[in-house]
């Protein structure tokens, strides 16, 4: 069965520091990626989507960006945090078959202060 | 206008209780409807999954999709107290091979069952 981890779980950074966050699939191959942030009380906001290693296209302009260095790892980072950064960050994979689902990960908590 | 749209809420009821939620959208391009269940400070967990018009039924959860009116619902029978959390909607127009695969939610209704 299909597995995905992400890490940390919370994370509190001041402004103007560096991130990392990461997420790998365990169990499938070759998944569509994607990253979210979700604000408190409002809906998930796609940020990034990668089909492939190497690939990511970018839906929002921003601060933050991402890396798809392995199959089934994706990276999100920032070089300088700021404040509006804060939120619930979620990766995602879909796999190749007919179907549309997206599977979350357990989400990454990030305070910005 | 939003291209789909859920009431937020919250919506409080007792235990036993059938509940009802509701999204409508506005791309008739979408054919592929999701629900997914979020609890409090977890990722969203995909609940039902179904395609094009008509019911699909699992469990106490029922989902149900008319697309000549772009409305899909989610029923919910015999509510528990562990029902309580965040409900999405989502949806699509394409699916599978090495295509996007952009999901559009819904912004999530609070459901509380309360004892």
């Amino acid at each position: 069965s299909q597995t995905i981890h992400q890490w940390p779980a919370t994370l509190v950074q001041p402004v103007g520091s560096p991130l990392s966050l990461e997420c790998t699939v365990e169990g499938t191959s070759n998944p569509n990626l994607y990253w979210y942030r979700q604000a408190a009380g409002r809906g998930l906001q796609l940020l990034f989507y990668s089909v492939g290693i190497g690939q990511i296209s970018s839906e929002v302009p921003q601060n933050l960006s991402a890396s798809r260095p392995q199959d089934r790892q994706f990276i999100l980072s920032s070089k300088k945090l700021l404040l509006s950064d804060s939120g619930f960050y979620l990766c995602a994979w879909r796999g190749l078959a007919v179907r549309a689902e997206q599977y979350f990960g357990p989400g990454t908590r990030l305070t910005v202060t | 206008q939003k291209e789909v749209e859920q009431d937020p809420g919250p919506l409080s009821v007792p235990e036993g209780a059938i509940v009802s939620l509701n999204c409508t959208y506005s791309n008739s391009a979408f054919q592929y409807f999701m629900w997914y269940r979020q609890y409090s400070r977890k990722g969203p967990e995909l609940l039902m999954y179904t395609y094009s018009s008509g019911n699909k039924e699992d469990g106490r959860f029922t989902a149900q999709v008319d697309k000549s009116s772009k409305y899909i619902s989610l029923f919910i029978r015999d509510s528990q107290p562990s029902d309580s959390a965040t409900y999405l909607c989502a949806m699509s127009s394409v699916a599978g091979g090495t295509s996007y695969g952009k999901l559009t939610f819904g912004q999530g209704t609070i459901l509380t069952v309360h004892p």
